[in-house]
């Protein structure tokens, strides 16, 4: 089956550039989305389709995927954007989504 | 506005049977493909299932095959998750969401991402 790998985590001060990966076989072919979760809630799309953002997110957020890993970058980190950070893609070769573990981002 | 909201949580013994229910509102809740999505206590994300905008297609996890069924009521704008033989396992919040891609733009791809979450219900299997 499809895995996903991020890493568990990523700190990063205040006003400085964080970048949480996600590596999977042949990524670079897929569409991948990035969501954000709070303690509490549920989650938010934060870039969809590698590097595409709803109406509503900051710029501040962006994805690449131009090969292994794709990645978030979220430049200029605030402190509400402490939160549980996840990718997904659908692996079309079993007809299921696949998340990522998820990255923890602690902002110092 | 756009909302999704769960409901049929509950605590219920392993191998009971429980129904969850998704009522949308604020789109056009038949144009849109829809998915369940649960997260363990302290876990991450897991997806569980995906149905088409008209019902036509389904798609779900390898682990809740022949055990979950996800279906959807459009004259009613909800989504249903039928879950059979529950296990300790399955306790987690669950959560329904709208996948991106309004069929009146273009025609469905499986691969649009979530762009709409409801809050999430809660089910606990325990004896």
């Amino acid at each position: 089956s499809y895995v996903l790998t991020q890493p568990p985590s990523v700190s990063v001060a205040p006003g400085q550039t964080a970048k949480i990966s996600c590596g999977g076989n042949h990524i670079g072919t897929k569409r991948v989305h990035w969501y954000q979760q709070k303690p509490g809630q549920a989650p938010v799309l934060v870039v969809y389709d590698d590097s595409d953002r709803p109406s509503g997110i900051p710029e501040r957020f962006s994805g690449s995927n131009s090969g292994n890993p794709a990645t978030l970058t979220i430049t200029k980190v605030e402190a509400g954007d402490e939160a549980d950070y996840y990718c997904q893609v659908w692996d079309n070769s079993s007809d299921l989504w696949v998340f990522g573990g998820g990255t923890k981002l602690t902002v110092l | 506005q756009v909302q999704l909201v769960e409901s049929g949580g509950d605590v219920v013994q392993p191998g009971r049977s429980l129904r969850l229910s998704c009522a949308a509102s604020g789109f056009t809740f038949s144009n849109f493909g829809m998915v369940w999505v649960r997260q363990a206590p302290g876990k991450g994300l897991e997806w569980v299932a995906l149905i088409w905008y008209d019902g036509s297609h389904k798609y779900s996890a390898d682990s809740m095959k022949g055990r979950f069924t996800i279906s959807r009521d459009n004259s009613k704008n909800t989504l249903y998750l039928q879950m059979n033989s529950l296990r300790a396992e399955d306790t987690a919040v669950y959560y329904c969401a709208r996948k991106k891609g309004d069929i009146v733009v273009g025609p469905p791809a499986n691969n649009d991402g979530f762009d709409i979450w409801g809050q999430g219900t809660m089910v606990t299997v325990s004896s």
